[in-house]
């Protein structure tokens, strides 16, 4: 049974901070991994998402990495901004499951 | 591109009454999922239509359903609305049958049970 972890759950950086964000999954035949964001009271906005074959994908200044060996993904955000707080929730696809599990996300707080 | 549409934004019910939230997807898409967020449960899988079939379905009980219909818009249907069916009730909906294909949020329908 897929288990999706994330860490920390929340996080507060004064601007301008590269930040990293964790999370884990305990079955690593997924199909890919989606990383969202939520803000508060609304609903989820997909930021990136990574195919089980792709390494990472990057947009902007956002860059998610996928090991799927190792059961980790990572979402780096570089000089981050205060329009940057929220909820950001990874979710894994796993194979034979047709539904994506998430995580119970990382609250940031970005301080101007 | 008009993005994934639901209604309404909020619904207030008592127990025991019946409750209808319904999504719109984005044009396009042919599946529709639905998920619940429970307040200190985290979002968790509902069901996923596609093609106006039920695909699967997550660890709810029966009184959860839904539909879709022949232009892919879906409702979701809780009879018999408990204390605890309170939440924000999320449309996503992608391309087709969703393996490889990211997931498009609406803003979701937040119910509440008096």
């Amino acid at each position: 049974k897929q288990e999706v972890t994330q860490i920390p759950a929340a996080l507060s950086v004064p601007e301008g901070e590269n930040l990293v964000l964790n999370c884990s999954f305990t079955d690593s035949a997924i199909y890919n991994l989606q990383w969202f964001r939520q803000d508060p009271g609304k609903g989820l906005t997909s930021l990136l998402l990574i195919q089980s074959s792709q390494r990472e994908q990057t947009s902007g200044r956002l860059n998610a990495s996928l090991d799927k060996s190792s059961g980790r993904s990572t979402l780096y955000i570089a000089a981050s901004q205060p329009g940057d707080s929220a909820t950001y929730l990874c979710a894994a696809y796993t194979s034979g499951t047709y539904k994506y599990i998430f995580g119970t996300g990382t609250r940031l707080k970005v301080l101007a | 591109e008009a993005g994934v549409t639901q209604s309404p934004t909020h619904l207030i019910k008592t127990r025991g009454q019946q409750a209808t939230l319904r999504c719109s997807p984005i044009s396009g898409h042919t599946s529709v999922y639905w998920y619940q967020q429970a307040l200190g449960l985290g979002l968790q899988f509902l069901l996923w239509y596609d093609e106006g079939e039920e695909r699967n379905r997550g660890n709810f009980p029966p009184r959860f359903s839904g539909r879709q219909f022949p232009n892919y818009s879906s409702e979701l249907n809780v009879n018999a609305l408990e204390l605890e069916d309170s939440a924000l009730y999320l449309c996503a909906s992608s391309r087709w049958q969703g393996s490889n294909q990211p997931q498009h949020f609406g803003d979701g329908t937040r119910l509440s049970i008096l």
